[in-house]
């Protein structure tokens, strides 16, 4: 596709339920990312793929959240036993490389996932 | 999770103004940094760039300043206008290769 696509755009669970939220990169990416934005808020960084690397999960807040890179291309970001405080736009974003020369680090963002847990 | 500070959060100035917005850093061994620009409803798009041998980088109407002294990042806006409205961020490259962002800053232009 012509740029990062997330699916769904919006999604509304039950607190305790389970939630998969997908990325599509920009083909040809190497580098993937996983943010989570609250409401008025910076993004906090999740996860980060890069290539055939072992993922760097840092940023995952607690064990209830895991990604996975399938094929080196889509990814999964998937919450279990979802609780309120989860409720925030989920960012996916791609680039060439997590590092390089000029406009190689730039990273491209989706529209986002808009998860709300009631 | 991990961010970049960010003083901040609304700027506001008169359309034709040129627009200042800062960023402090923490990790002096960052060697890459990026500001973004988030418009209501969308993801953030890229802005700037500059790598930690500069200390200034222009683009069209935009200059990133980068001084490794303090740690401090900062964006001008030239002859703002009403599109420039948009939350502003501040982004990091750590040597493990990923982007960290700061909190972000609220540009509003008044006409």
């Amino acid at each position: 596709g012509a740029g990062v696509s997330q699916s769904p755009s919006n999604k509304v669970t039950e607190k305790g339920k389970d939630v998969e939220l997908r990325c599509d990169p920009i083909s040809g990416h190497t580098a993937l990312y996983w943010y989570r934005q609250s409401l008025g808020q910076g993004l906090e960084f999740l996860i980060y793929f890069q290539g055939n690397s072992a993922p760097d999960k840092s940023g995952l807040p607690s064990d209830r959240f895991s990604a996975e890179r399938t094929g080196g291309s889509v990814s999964t970001l998937t919450i279990q036993r979802t609780q309120q405080e989860d409720s925030a736009v989920y960012l996916c974003a791609s680039s060439l490389s997590g590092r390089g020369g000029f406009g190689l680090t730039e990273a491209f963002f989706g529209q986002g996932t808009r998860l709300t847990v009631v | 999770g991990e961010s970049v500070g960010l003083h901040l959060p609304t700027l506001s100035v008169q359309e034709g103004d040129n627009s200042i917005i800062n960023c402090a850093y923490s990790n002096s061994a960052s060697d890459y940094f990026i500001w973004y620009k988030q418009e209501s409803g969308k993801g953030p798009q890229f802005i700037i760039d500059i790598r930690s041998n500069m200390d200034k980088r222009q683009g069209q109407r935009v200059t990133v300043l980068l001084n490794k002294t303090v740690k401090h990042l900062s964006l001008q806006i030239a002859a703002t206008q009403p599109g420039d409205s948009a939350v502003y961020f501040c982004a990091e490259l750590h040597n493990t290769d990923k982007l960290i962002f700061g909190t972000g800053t609220r540009l509003q232009v008044f006409p």
